[in-house]
């Protein structure tokens, strides 16, 4: 089974300043895919940046990039120019894309980091 | 206009007595996902669909029930709630397998008393 950890249970950072989002997965596929989606408060989750494991080069969401390092199974985020909006907790997730297999589709959350942005 | 919609937001109900929460969605996507999410956790998926095809977690409780009449609506049913399982219930729908987006719905605030 595939597992996602976010070793960060709470983050800060200081207005237009930067910060990185750790997280790491655990699988034996070769492929598939990786998100990083924010739920703000009283909010629902929404997408922020998604990764091919078949791409090598990384995600680039205008502020937000990924730090992807295959071999290691790494997955980072950084966030550029942090703003107040970005405040939220912020999830890592891996979906299989064994076709065929039991796990196909699935969709596995970390336990998730929460950013808190200072003015 | 809300792609991903929970009924109710808010849902009480006795310990033992059955509920049902309801999804919807005005997307057309094939996989619908269930997730609990218990106070500041990672969202645990529960099962999903894609399109009639059901695939059950295994460590889903049998208490967790779902159905999927349709391509737009998809049902939680809870047999016999217990105190354990006041979560915050997240439903998702995803066009395909792959690399697209999963939208999210609100979520229904389960309390059970």
């Amino acid at each position: 089974a595939q597992t996602v950890t976010q070793s960060q249970p709470e983050m800060s950072v200081q207005e237009a300043e930067t910060v990185t989002l750790s997280c790491t997965y655990d699988t034996s596929e070769s492929d598939y895919y990786l998100f990083w989606y924010k739920q703000p408060p009283s909010r629902q989750m929404i997408l922020v940046i998604r990764q091919e494991a078949y791409k090598q080069q990384n995600a680039t969401e205008n502020r937000f990039s990924v730090n992807f390092q295959k071999a290691a199974k790494s997955f980072s985020l950084k966030i550029s120019d942090s703003q107040l909006g970005d405040a939220a907790m912020y999830f890592c997730a891996y979906r299989s894309a064994g076709a065929g297999g039991t796990s196909y589709g699935k969709l596995t959350f970390g336990q998730g980091t929460i950013l808190t942005v200072h003015p | 206009d809300a792609m991903v919609i929970q009924n109710p937001r808010y849902q009480v109900t006795q310990f033992g007595k059955p509920v049902t929460l309801s999804c919807s969605q005005t997307l057309n996507h094939n996989v619908m996902y269930w997730y609990q999410q218990k106070s500041s956790q990672a969202p645990k998926l529960l099962f999903h669909y894609y399109d009639k095809d059901f695939n059950n977690e295994a460590d889903t409780p049998d208490n967790f029930q779902s159905r999927r009449p349709n391509t737009s609506f998809c049902f939680l049913d809870i047999r016999s709630p217990g105190l354990g399982d006041a979560a915050m219930y997240l439903c998702a729908t995803s066009r395909d397998r792959g690399i697209s987006e999963a939208f999210f719905g609100q979520g229904t605030r389960l309390t059970v008393v």
